[in-house]
């Protein structure tokens, strides 16, 4: 089954902990993308990947790392999480740009 | 800031009645994507329009992409419960395919 899987589903940390919600596509997409979902403030990018070994910045990058060393897998490493990236995480592919398959989503709460 | 307004922002309506969501924005976008999203879930794609003015029609949904690429429209005709969830547009943008979500539409079909 064609899909993006992303894990843990759901993830309680302590401030200051380094963390990596990994991502994984089986369609061999050429495009990922990682986004956090808030209340109010609707679905934002924080990285994203056209090829392997190219990434950027979204619109809110700041507190996020992300590699991308082979086609499949997009990691989202926090490096030092804060109570204020708590929310929830949707990992993205496709093969073009024109149209996304998400993930599951993965549930962060930073206490 | 590329910005997407969406609206209404909630729509609560009963089963069978008809339904227009607008997406408007100030740029220029390569597609225009809709999803829709159920609780707890990624967004699930819908549709891309590529074209200034195309219509695209997926069963009861007609979507349209404004002659400027700038605006779409979603269509629900005779809406069942089953089309409950958030629907949200998102922008394609030129040269970075950086994807600008809008602020989502919130549906409720009662039966």
């Amino acid at each position: 089954e064609a899909q993006v899987t992303q894990n843990p589903r759901y993830l309680i940390t302590v401030t200051g902990k380094k963390l990596t919600v990994t991502c994984s596509q089986n369609m061999n997409h050429e495009y990922m993308s990682w986004y956090r979902q808030d209340p109010g403030l609707g679905l934002r990018q924080i990285y994203y990947s056209m090829n392997v070994e190219v990434t950027d910045k979204g619109d809110v990058p700041e507190g996020y790392k992300v590699s991308r060393k082979e086609k499949r897998n997009f990691p989202l490493i926090l490096e030092s999480p804060s109570p204020n990236q708590t929310s929830l995480y949707f990992c993205a592919s496709s093969r073009n740009g024109y149209g996304y398959t998400f993930g599951s989503g993965t549930r962060l709460t930073v206490v | 800031t590329q910005l997407l307004e969406q609206s209404p922002q909630f729509l609560s309506i009963q089963e069978g009645e008809n339904l227009t969501v607008y997406c408007n924005s100030s740029s220029v976008f390569s597609s225009l994507q809709w999803y829709r999203q159920e609780p707890g879930e990624g967004p699930v794609l819908l549709v891309t329009v590529v074209t200034g003015g195309e219509v695209k029609k997926l069963k009861r949904l007609t979507f349209q992409f404004g002659d400027a690429r700038k605006d779409s429209s979603l269509h629900i005709t005779a809406a069942q419960p089953g089309d409950t969830g958030l629907y949200l547009c998102a922008g394609a943008t030129y040269n970075t395919d950086k994807l600008i979500f809008g602020t989502g539409t919130r549906l409720q079909v009662f039966p």
